[in-house]
């Protein structure tokens, strides 16, 4: 079946220390998109690309890039890892209206701890 | 700005009892208009969507929700509640024909038996 996964599903890491967090899909949807979820505000859009080369700035990129290679995978990269940074982090992939139905597919997420 | 709200944060309610959950939204063109839910460490899956046509829509699990265009809302109801429809539950508007979704910050719903 086809899937979205992300990994690790859990890391700890330092302040200060890079971070990647993978995520693949076997739908070859053009869409993929990098959300956090936080107490309180839901999910946010952190970065987002509809396409190979294509990667755009959500609402909360600050601290975080993305380089989308080929159509399976979103590498979300934290340079500098701080504390604020914490969360639970999903990844999700759709393929447009009208072609598709708009519907995000997520991963199960990766929970991210800075100390 | 695009912005989603759901007043509230927490909702509990009685097995068997109707259930509404609320959402406004805030978006300057068509909306498209959805219902996700998230069960304990899980990721969200898709309850139902709304892009055109019967206001009135039905999704999985025996949910629906009604787009109201002049109160911009788009609340979730079900008649009867089962103890395991307990969990997050979010609403969201899609820009750029329904991608690029904004979220609110989500209602959890509590079941008592």
């Amino acid at each position: 079946d086809a899937e979205i996964t992300q990994s690790p599903r859990h890391k700890i890491t330092e302040t200060g220390r890079q971070v990647t967090l993978a995520c693949h899909q076997t739908w070859n949807h053009n869409n993929m998109f990098w959300y956090r979820q936080d107490l309180g505000h839901g999910l946010r859009l952190i970065h987002y690309s509809y396409g190979v080369q294509d990667t755009n700035k959500g609402e909360v990129s600050d601290g975080y890039s993305v380089s989308r290679s080929n159509t399976e995978d979103l590498p979300l990269t934290l340079e500098s890892a701080a504390s604020s940074q914490t969360s639970v982090y999903f990844c999700a992939s759709s393929v447009s209206l009208p072609r598709g139905t708009g519907e995000l597919f997520f991963g199960e997420g990766s929970r991210l701890t800075v100390l | 700005a695009q912005s989603v709200t759901q007043p509230d944060i927490h909702i509990t309610v009685s097995e068997g009892a109707s259930l509404e959950l609320r959402c406004n939204y805030s978006y300057g063109a068509t909306p498209y208009l959805f219902w996700y839910v998230q069960s304990p460490g899980q990721g969200l899956q898709l309850l139902l969507k709304y892009f055109s046509g019967d206001t009135l829509v039905q999704g999985i699990k025996g949910f629906e929700a009604e787009f109201k265009r002049s109160q911009s809302s788009f609340n979730l109801r079900k008649p009867s509640v089962h103890w395991s429809d307990a969990a997050e539950y979010f609403c969201a508007v899609g820009m750029e024909y329904g991608n690029k979704l904004v979220f609110g910050a989500g209602t959890i719903l509590r079941v008592k038996s």
